[in-house]
């Protein structure tokens, strides 16, 4: 089945710093990728979604110069948390669709970063 | 923005008992998509709805998604200590998916 890698699993940083999160679709094509973030005991919150080549687009309250993405492959998109800080720590989860499929059909997610800003 | 609303919130059972989870919204949904969530883990599909008043069985879990496309249960017959965890349903509408508050099934043994 379609996989989809994120790392790192779980990273701590210090509070000022800048933290990379990568998510690459292993075997399948992406034009579309997803960034959420998730609570400690809640659901998904979708942050944004990240576009081949063109510019992400952010949901509303999200920092869009806070959480940077990048998406400049149809393999890879990146989260980059700027300038971090303590209430930014939580479980990043990506997730993106084969292009090939249509637009209704399932999300493959990554298994996720756990960020622990100190 | 559309809504979806799972109840329960939280549903602590024995093993062997069945349980029913719930996901409505007053939104028309595409399809409709429920995941299973372990701590520290991304969600994992169980499975895809589509049509109205479809009804599809996963060994001991059946999913039935509304005539009418806006709401969709699960049932879990003689729930096991295996089958806890985080459940989120979906709605998929375009491109976007949008997941629902979940429930977190704990099964005791």
């Amino acid at each position: 089945g379609a996989v989809v890698s994120q790392h790192p699993s779980w990273v701590i940083c210090k509070s000022g710093t800048s933290v990379k999160i990568e998510c690459r679709s292993l075997d399948f094509q992406a034009t579309t990728m997803f960034w959420y973030r998730q609570f400690p005991k809640q659901s998904l919150m979708l942050m944004a979604t990240s576009n081949e080549g063109s510019k992400a687009t952010y949901e509303q309250g999200v920092e869009k110069d806070k959480f940077l993405i990048n998406h400049a492959s149809l393999t890879l998109s990146t989260l980059t948390v700027t300038s971090a800080h303590p209430e930014d720590s939580s479980f990043y989860i990506c997730s993106a669709r084969d292009l090939r499929a249509g637009s209704g059909s399932p999300l493959h997610f990554g298994n996720g970063t756990r960020l622990t800003v100190t | 923005t559309q809504l979806l609303k799972q109840s329960p919130q939280f549903l602590s059972i024995q093993e062997g008992e069945n349980l029913t989870v719930y996901c409505n919204s007053s939104s028309v949904f595409s399809s409709l998509q429920w995941y299973r969530q372990e701590p520290g883990e991304g969600p994992v599909l169980l499975v895809t709805v589509v049509t109205g008043g479809e009804v599809k069985k996963l060994k001991r879990l059946t999913f039935q998604f509304g005539d009418a496309r806006k709401d969709s249960s699960l049932h879990i017959t003689a729930a096991q200590p295996g089958d806890t965890g985080l459940y989120l349903c979906a709605g998929g509408a375009g491109n976007m998916l949008t997941f629902g508050g979940g429930t977190r099934l704990m099964v005791k043994p």
